[in-house]
Parts: C-alpha cells; sequence; structure tokens
C-alpha cells in the first residue's frame, strides 16, 4: 500500500481565498483523522471520522474550517476564507479499528 | 499547565549513549503513544502502550499509570535517531481524542 496520501504538497494562497486539502487513507482503514501543527501550539486534533461518519470535530478552529468524507477512500480539508494565522502544516492520518495510527506527509499551508 | 508535558524538550547525545525521554500526564487516559517526527516532517507512530513495558529494536518504552508517566529510551542512539519524540494521549472518555506534548527536540551527533 502507498500509506496516507495527501495533496497539496505544499499550498501557498493569499488571504481571503479558499483552500481545500486533501487525503487518502489508506485501503481498509476505517478511521481518519486531520490535525495541525503550528510551531506556537504543536499538534492538534481537528477533525476525525469513523467509517464516513464525523464524530468529533471540536477541535475545528471556527466556522471557516469544514471536513467531509463522501466515500471511504477520500476525504477533504476547506477553508474559506483562509487567514494567515491558518497558517500551518496539515496532516491527515488513518487507522484501523484501535491499531496504530499512520500519517500522511503533511500539506504545509502558508497563507499571506 | 499544560496536559502533556514533556522533559527535557532539547537533548544532544553523543553517539551510542543512552537515552530517555519523559512524559507526563495529568488527565485519565485510555492509551498513550510515542511519535516520531524527522526534520522533513514526516510523522510515525512507535508505540501505543497502556500498561506496562513495550521494546522494538533499540527503543523501549514503558508506563506507569498510577504515576501518569511514561518514558521512551533509546539504547546505543545514532545519529539517525535525531528526530522530535512526541509523547500524545488517547483521553479516557474517548479513546480517539488525543492530546499531543510539546516535543522533545534530539540531536544525536557522531
Amino acid at each position: 500500500d502507498a500509506g496516507v496520501i495527501q495533496s497539496p504538497r505544499h499550498e501557498v494562497t493569499e488571504m481571503g481565498q479558499e483552500v481545500t486539502l486533501r487525503c487518502k487513507p489508506i485501503s481498509g482503514h476505517d478511521y481518519l483523522f486531520w490535525y495541525r501543527q503550528t510551531m506556537m501550539r504543536g499538534l492538534e486534533l481537528l477533525i476525525y471520522f469513523n467509517n464516513n461518519v464525523p464524530i468529533d470535530d471540536s477541535g475545528m478552529p471556527e466556522d471557516r474550517f469544514s471536513a467531509k468524507m463522501p466515500n471511504a477512500s477520500f476525504s477533504t480539508l476547506k477553508i474559506q476564507p483562509s487567514e494567515p494565522r491558518d497558517s500551518a502544516v496539515y496532516f491527515c492520518a488513518s487507522r484501523s479499528g484501535a491499531g496504530e495510527q499512520f500519517f500522511g506527509p503533511g500539506t504545509r499551508l502558508t497563507v499571506l | 499547565k499544560n496536559e502533556v508535558e514533556q522533559s527535557p524538550q532539547n537533548l544532544t547525545a553523543q553517539e551510542g549513549e543512552f537515552i530517555t525521554i519523559n512524559c507526563s500526564y495529568s488527565v485519565g487516559i485510555s492509551a498513550l503513544h510515542w511519535l516520531q517526527q524527522h526534520p522533513g516532517g514526516g510523522i510515525v507512530s512507535l508505540f501505543m502502550l497502556s500498561s506496562g513495558k513495550k521494546k522494538h529494536g533499540r527503543l523501549i518504552a514503558t508506563i506507569n499509570i498510577q504515576e501518569k508517566h511514561s518514558s521512551l529510551h533509546i539504547t546505543a542512539s545514532h545519529p539517525r535517531d535525531s528526530a522530535v519524540y512526541i509523547c500524545a494521549v488517547g483521553e479516557k472518555t474517548s479513546y480517539d481524542k488525543v492530546i499531543f506534548g510539546p516535543g522533545t527536540s534530539l540531536s544525536v551527533i557522531p
């Protein structure tokens, strides 16, 4: 398996633009997680899904952030409108049952 | 006070040294995770444990539930061990809600 795939790997955008981050989990994994990593706050859980259903989105910073998982092999994290303080590395991870999590390579987002 | 704390924050060691990184937490947990983040940014899960001790190669992780403390040991350290090591705990009430520690940056010098 190719592991967790994220795209794009780098994104530079201007404040106010819409940003969409994409994730393809490992086939057969039933849990998918979105994390954000910044220098100030470290790693934070944003939202996670089980069998494509959002279970907990309490970590989503505000209404500008939304996440979807339309099927078992694809998820998106959208920021609209983006702000400079959204600049971070966004990681997607997937897991099967109660096993270990496998992380994607991350998307480095810079909002100017 | 942070719910998950790590010490030391930064660590420099000579190749071959025995290394210990500590993690303490203040919440009830379902499991504790040790992660490794390499300079390139990729994150790898090293251990997941809820009691006792686990060993994988030169890495050993221990946890003391009563004291709310875990340690990650690296024996015979090598420059390729240079990375940030992150402790994370799954909340007792929600296994999947993970709280991360700030990380320990390790540099192993040849």
